[in-house]
């Protein structure tokens, strides 16, 4: 069974652009989570979606929002970007009932200048 | 505000050596707790995962639940070099895909 796909891989943008995200989950998993990690404030939870609604929100700026599409897949979008967003970006999936673990891709490493 | 606890190391054992990581959390009502390995430059991945009070084994890897105490630990027995890695507790906020990570614990294991 194929892993959570992120793509891309690695991103540089400059402060004020806007950057997308995207999330292949693993087959058959409806949830689809998002964090960031950084050296100081490790992961942190971005927001979680579920059969296309959003589930659950951490405590981010309404810069960053996300979708999740019929087929699961999910898109986080970041717009205004600032230097402090620079972090790696991770998207988990998990079969979204219960307390299911949640497997992680491989991220998005995001550089802002 | 929902906090899970654990040293940050690093921690050093020599190779064939029990490792010993805990986690504390503050949540009572917390369900469902997970450890991930992380290696530098790479993505979290899943160790193991545990619901019920007691031990549950996986190979070299144990972990162990306290919930009076609001405490996790993982043991990993025979510690081997490619274990060097950060050592990730989490715990479920809720019946959906939010976790509440530590801050990690870095392990290295000396040949």
């Amino acid at each position: 069974k194929a892993g959570v796909t992120q793509t891309p891989r690695y991103l540089i943008k400059t402060r004020g652009q806007q950057v997308t995200l995207s999330c292949s989950p693993i087959s058959g998993h409806r949830s689809v989570s998002w964090y960031q990690q950084t050296p100081g404030q490790g992961l942190q939870f971005l927001f979680e979606y579920f059969s296309e609604t959003q589930r659950n929100k951490g405590n981010f700026p309404g810069r960053f929002s996300g979708r999740q599409f019929s087929n699961s897949r999910s898109e986080m979008n970041v717009s205004t970007l600032e230097l402090g967003d620079s972090a790696l970006y991770l998207c988990a999936s998990s079969p979204g009932q219960g307390y299911s673990p949640l497997h992680f891709g491989n991220g998005t490493r995001l550089t802002v200048t | 505000q929902k906090e899970v606890e654990q040293n940050s190391g690093p921690l050093s054992v020599p190779e064939g050596a029990i490792a010993s990581l805990n986690c504390t959390y503050s949540d009572r009502g917390s369900q469902s707790f997970f450890w991930y390995r992380q290696y530098s430059g790479k993505s979290p991945e899943l160790i193991m995962f545990i619901y019920s009070n007691g031990d549950k084994e996986d190979g070299r890897f144990t972990a162990q639940l306290n919930k009076a105490s609001q405490y996790v630990s993982l043991l990993i027995r025979d510690s081997q070099p490619s274990d060097s890695a950060t050592y990730l507790c989490a715990v479920n906020d809720n019946q959906g895909g939010k976790l509440i990570f530590g801050q990690g614990t870095e392990l290295s294991v000396k040949p």
